[in-house]
């Protein structure tokens, strides 16, 4: 079965620097998708970044992006120019065809202003 | 277009008693998933439906039950509730084809007495 994992419970940052959360899957297909997800104290949760398996290319969203290493299954995403708002739940999650959405054990992100 | 709505927002039941959860998915959108977040086991996927069938089922017992009505809107009934069961669920709705990221609604907070 697809595990996801994310060793980092809780993590912080200053205001206005760069944040890196990790997150690592295990599957033995080609073919999949993976996600980030940010859930905030009001609790829904947000669609924040995707990539594509058989793309290359890190996917970016403005102040988030990804570094994707497909051999190593480590899928990590980078917030540049934290703000107060991206205090958050984030959750990493994995999708291969039309199976379930598996999700990580999330990490805690604080902002200190 | 409207985001996933689910309704109520709120509830508390008694133990011994059953409740009904209702999701509304973006328009167009064919698969809604249901999904259990507590602070002890983190998120748990429930089940998947997609154009009125059941596609993927996660391992919770029978008491909880789904449905997807030709609208695509869905509902989950939990029968006979146990204090355990109070969380907040979850509701998400993709396509169901391609990409198959999912949306999330707002959640319905469930307290169980």
């Amino acid at each position: 079965a697809q595990t996801v994992t994310q060793s980092q419970p809780e993590m912080s940052v200053q205001e206005a620097e760069t944040v890196t959360l990790s997150c690592t899957y295990d599957t033995s297909e080609s073919d999949y998708y993976l996600f980030w997800y940010k859930q905030p104290p009001s609790r829904q949760m947000i669609l924040v970044i995707r990539q594509e398996a058989y793309k290359q290319q890190n996917a970016t969203e403005n102040r988030f992006s990804v570094n994707f290493q497909k051999a190593a299954k480590s899928f990590s995403l980078k917030i540049s120019d934290s703000q107060l708002g991206d205090a958050a739940m984030y959750f990493c999650a994995y999708r291969q065809g039309a199976q379930k959405l598996v999700f990580g054990q999330g990490t805690r992100l604080t902002i200190n202003p | 277009k409207a985001g996933v709505t689910q309704t109520p927002r709120y509830l508390i039941k008694t133990r011994g008693q059953q409740v009904t959860l209702s999701c509304s998915p973006i328009s167009g959108h064919r698969s809604v998933s249901w999904y259990q977040q507590t602070p002890g086991q983190g998120l748990q996927f429930l089940f998947e439906y997609f154009s009125e069938t059941q596609r993927n089922k996660g391992n919770f017992p029978g008491r909880f039950s789904g449905r997807q009505f030709s609208n695509s809107r869905s509902e989950m009934n939990v029968s006979t509730l146990e204090l355990g069961d109070s969380a907040l669920y979850l509701c998400a709705s993709s396509s169901g084809q391609g990409i198959y990221e999912q949306y999330f609604g707002p959640g319905t907070r469930l307290t169980v007495t």
